[in-house]
């Protein structure tokens, strides 16, 4: 069946360094990957989202990678700050237009 | 614009009674999705309509959950009878494409908060 594994443990980071959060994906061929953040009590908001042809997506100081043959996605967050503190979702997929989440990271930027 | 509504923000209830949530989607999206989310993890979809038809609900718990889309806009998720075990928050979410070529950004009401008790 298909799965979606995201760091299950909290990441802690001092403000100012760089985060990065890992998707990995099995039994899956996604055609695009989203990413959200989820503050508590809060719904989901989209941040990002890169198609399987693109090796690679920026957003100010966001980028995200897609490695079709690693069936892997990493989230980066440049120059990290308190306000990035949040869980982070990952979304994959594939042509029949179902977006399956992971469990999400909790990440926490430490001044 | 206007952001996805929902309603009740929190809900309590016994076991074996009855719920319902509303939701409201953004004007114009064609695409809305019911999610439950149990705390700790990611959301799981439960049904997703395409106007007021099903897409899918392969992972709706038909024996006690139901869901409709009236007019292909307002949608409301039902539980009955509720068991311990439905306690999550249930977040709906609209979009502005649909189909095997939907590739749009998701857009999140902040959810309804279920305990069964």
């Amino acid at each position: 069946s298909q799965k979606i594994e995201q760091n299950s443990e909290a990441l802690n980071i001092q403000e100012g360094k760089t985060a990065t959060l890992t998707c990995n994906y099995t039994n899956y061929s996604p055609a695009y990957l989203q990413w959200y953040r989820q503050d508590p009590g809060r719904g989901p908001v989209f941040l990002l989202l890169i198609r399987e042809n693109e090796k690679e997506k920026r957003k100010e100081r966001l980028k995200v990678t897609f490695d079709t043959t690693l069936k892997q996605s990493l989230f980066h967050i440049t120059a990290s700050q308190p306000a990035d503190s949040a869980t982070y979702l990952c979304a994959p997929s594939d042509s029949a237009s179902k977006i399956i989440f992971g469990s999400g990271t909790r990440l926490s930027i430490r001044p | 614009e206007a952001g996805v509504a929902q309603s009740p923000r929190y809900k309590i209830i016994e076991k074996r009674q009855s719920v319902a949530f509303w939701c409201n989607p953004i004007s114009g999206h064609a695409t809305l999705y019911w999610y439950q989310q149990i705390l700790g993890q990611g959301p799981k979809l439960l049904i997703q309509f395409q106007n007021n038809g099903v897409v899918d609900d392969s992972q709706l718990p038909k024996d006690r959950f139901s869901a409709e889309r009236l007019k292909g806009v307002d949608s409301t998720l039902k539980i009955q009878p509720a068991k311990l075990e439905d306690s999550a928050v249930y977040l709906c979410a609209s979009s502005t494409r649909g189909g095997a070529a939907n590739t749009g950004e998701l857009f999140f009401g902040e959810g309804s908060r279920l305990t069964v008790l």
